[in-house]
């Protein structure tokens, strides 16, 4: 069963957009929330994560954005690039669970130059 | 850095036979993870283990099993390689007491 449920499937952008990906979630004991970055060929790698003490977390270009009473989080990307093209997957996981990731489907963003 | 090794990037085998996928993990890593990547599905979790010798099944185990001899090392077996086993398996690592997960680059499998 599903936990974790992300859209959109697929994202075009101009360079220089600001694209939005959002996940939303059932589970209100997962208190980890990372989002990956895979490059073709390549295994995911992790981009940001957020614990759900805090609304947003920023680093570079990468912005969480984080709704605990929605249960749903976003990642947004500031003056996209070419080179930001790859699939991206949001996670979430409970602490007491090993720490095990239940992924999201995944969004295949492609940024124009 | 943390490095997780497939031994292979590419497998093709036939319908029915046994089929072992090794990762190799170098950084001492108590759990580890195997996933397979399907489009639109995203990563799903096929078997996880939290120490040496033990293994909990993920959210699709069925026809699969693993084995972890060593700490570094943890196996997917394929018992009876079927054509709706083909796809991309990633295995992953963690410390124990972090979150962050590191992934193997991937071995995409295709069952003719």
């Amino acid at each position: 069963q599903q936990q974790v449920k992300q859209s959109p499937q697929s994202l075009i952008v101009q360079k220089g957009g600001i694209p939005i990906i959002n996940c939303a979630y059932e589970n209100t004991a997962f208190d980890y929330f990372p989002w990956y970055q895979q490059f073709p060929g390549k295994g995911p790698a992790l981009l940001i994560a957020i614990r759900p003490d805090v609304s947003e977390k920023k680093e570079g270009r990468f912005t969480i954005s984080f709704n605990k009473s929605a249960k749903q989080f976003s990642l947004h990307i500031m003056d996209s690039q070419p080179g930001d093209s790859a699939t991206y997957f949001c996670a979430a996981s409970e602490g007491n669970q090993g720490g095990k990731l239940i992924f999201g489907q995944g969004t295949e963003l492609s940024v124009k130059p | 850095d943390v490095k997780v090794t497939q031994s292979s990037r590419y497998l093709v085998k036939r319908t029915g036979e046994k089929v072992f996928l090794e990762c190799v993990q170098d950084m001492d890593h108590e759990n580890m993870f195997w996933y397979r990547q399907d489009p639109g599905l995203g990563l799903r979790l096929i078997y996880f283990s939290y120490d040496v010798k033990m293994k909990e099944k993920g959210d699709i185990p069925e026809g699969y099993s693993v084995s972890r001899e060593k700490k570094e090392r943890f196996s997917l077996i394929l018992e009876s390689a079927s054509t709706n086993q083909t796809s991309m398996y990633l295995c992953a690592s963690r410390p124990q007491g972090a979150p962050v997960v590191f992934f193997g680059q991937g071995t995409r499998l295709t069952v003719v």
